[in-house]
């Protein structure tokens, strides 16, 4: 059956960077696009955008340019999430999702960004 | 596309019927909008997919409805396990989520 396993959560200090794997199974990766969704503390599910595998080309939505980063490994059929100069306000919770209608979630990654 | 969800917030009994909306800011292309519920701790759960289309594993409680600019989820009758949060998301132009809206127990 179909799999998203994401990587532990984090403990970052602000300016630090973080990259969260989510490895996808029961699939091939580059059959599908690979979202990122943010929920922030006490707040709504953000689109972050997604990638598509067979081009590895990302698309971000806004608010989520510059220092965010997605990429693809599908020899390990997995995807990456990447946060450069991390602020507070990236505390969240990060998840990746298949497709379009997401009927796929991976379990998600809290990120803690704190001094 | 901003998707706007209302009410905010529902304080409903189980065994009551519920209907919550979702309108788009413009069309939604080819009815390309799903209904998710999340729970604390868990990641979202697809229920309603292609505005109407029921997924895999979700009870049959569980309806949507609505084209073009307004879209409805439709729970007949409230089990304990349905007081959750339900987002609206659509998928016909770019995604974007609606804001949520809160359901919880009376």
């Amino acid at each position: 059956q179909v799999q998203l396993v994401q990587s532990g959560s984090e403990l970052k200090k602000p300016g630090a960077s973080v990259k969260i794997s989510c490895k996808a199974s029961g699939y091939t990766l580059t059959t599908y696009t690979m979202n990122w969704v943010r929920q922030a503390p006490g707040q709504g599910l953000e689109w972050m955008g997604w990638i598509y595998p067979n081009t590895g080309n990302p698309t971000y939505a806004q608010g989520f340019t510059g220092r965010f980063v997605f990429s693809l490994d599908t020899s390990v059929n997995a995807a990456y999430l990447q946060i450069t100069s991390l602020k507070a306000e990236d505390t969240a919770v990060y998840y990746c999702a298949r497709g379009t209608a997401f009927q796929h979630w991976g379990q998600g990654t809290l990120v803690t960004v704190s001094s | 596309i901003v998707l706007t969800q209302s009410p905010g917030t529902l304080s409903l009994s189980p065994g009551e019927r519920v209907t919550l909306s979702c309108r788009a800011s413009r069309g939604v292309s080819s009815d390309y909008l799903a209904w998710y519920q999340k729970k604390p701790g868990q990641a979202p759960r697809l229920l309603i997919y292609a505005a109407s289309d029921r997924a895999t594993g979700i009870p049959d409680r569980f309806s949507g409805s609505g084209s073009g600019t307004d879209f409805t989820l439709t729970i007949s009758r409230l089990e304990p396990e349905d007081f959750a949060v339900y987002y609206c998301q659509q998928y016909g132009s770019s995604i974007t989520f609606g804001q949520g809206t809160r359901l919880e127990i009376k």
